[in-house]
């Protein structure tokens, strides 16, 4: 079965700093996407990236970017120039054309951004 | 504005007192599902629906009932609550009908408590 593991609980980072959250998975299908979501206190949940495995190139969005491993079945991602509003909840998840549009989630890393 | 939006977003009740939590997209989505959020344990599907009148347990589906009479409306149903099922839904959609995977945008979140 796949899973998705994070293992960092909780995290700090001062303000305009940068962080690396890290997620590795388990997989034995070649094909398949990855995500992260963030959760700030509002609770919503927000698509920050996404990565499609066939892909080499490490996906980016603005401020946040990824180092995907797949060799490794690594994701982490890197929030550079880090801001107040980063401040929240992240969500490594995994999908795959097996699993039915199923996203699973690892088990969250709390982000502390510190003025 | 596209949303997915879920009511009541907040909610107490009592064991055994039948409740619907309701959920709509506006983008015509063909996919829908609902997950849970608990501590630790990040989120995990409950139930998907992949068109119409096509619905599949996720992997803690006891307990709950799911509905898809209409693209956009997948209500989830607690016909007996009990205290485990108090928990943080989310009800998400997306493009695709599960094959590819598709990008999943998600609702505000209800957060459930039963006593």
């Amino acid at each position: 079965a796949q899973t998705v593991t994070q293992s960092q609980p909780e995290m700090s980072v001062q303000e305009a700093e940068t962080v690396t959250l890290s997620c590795t998975y388990d997989t034995s299908e070649s094909n398949y996407y990855l995500f992260w979501y963030k959760q700030p206190p509002s609770r919503q949940m927000i698509l920050v990236i996404r990565q499609e495995a066939y892909k080499q190139q490490n996906a980016t969005e603005n401020r946040f970017s990824v180092n995907f491993q797949k060799a490794a079945k690594s994701f982490s991602l890197k929030i550079s120039d880090s801001q107040l509003g980063d401040t929240a909840m992240y969500f490594c998840a995994f999908t795959s054309y097996n699993q039915g549009g199923k996203l699973i989630f690892g088990q969250g890393t709390e982000l502390s951004v510190k003025p | 504005e596209a949303q997915v939006t879920q009511n009541p977003r907040y909610l107490i009740t009592v064991t055994g007192k039948k409740l619907t939590v309701t959920c709509s997209q506006n983008m015509n989505h063909e996919y829908m599902s609902w997950y849970r959020q608990d501590p630790g344990l990040g989120l995990r599907q409950i139930y998907y629906s992949m068109n119409v009148e096509v619905t599949d347990k996720g992997d803690v589906p006891e307990g709950y009932k799911v509905s898809r009479k209409e693209k956009r409306n997948f209500p989830l149903i607690l016909e007996s609550p009990s205290p485990n099922q108090t928990s943080l839904y989310f009800c998400a959609s997306s493009q695709g009908g599960g094959i590819p995977p598709d990008t999943q945008y998600f609702g505000p979140g209800t957060r459930l408590t039963v006593l």
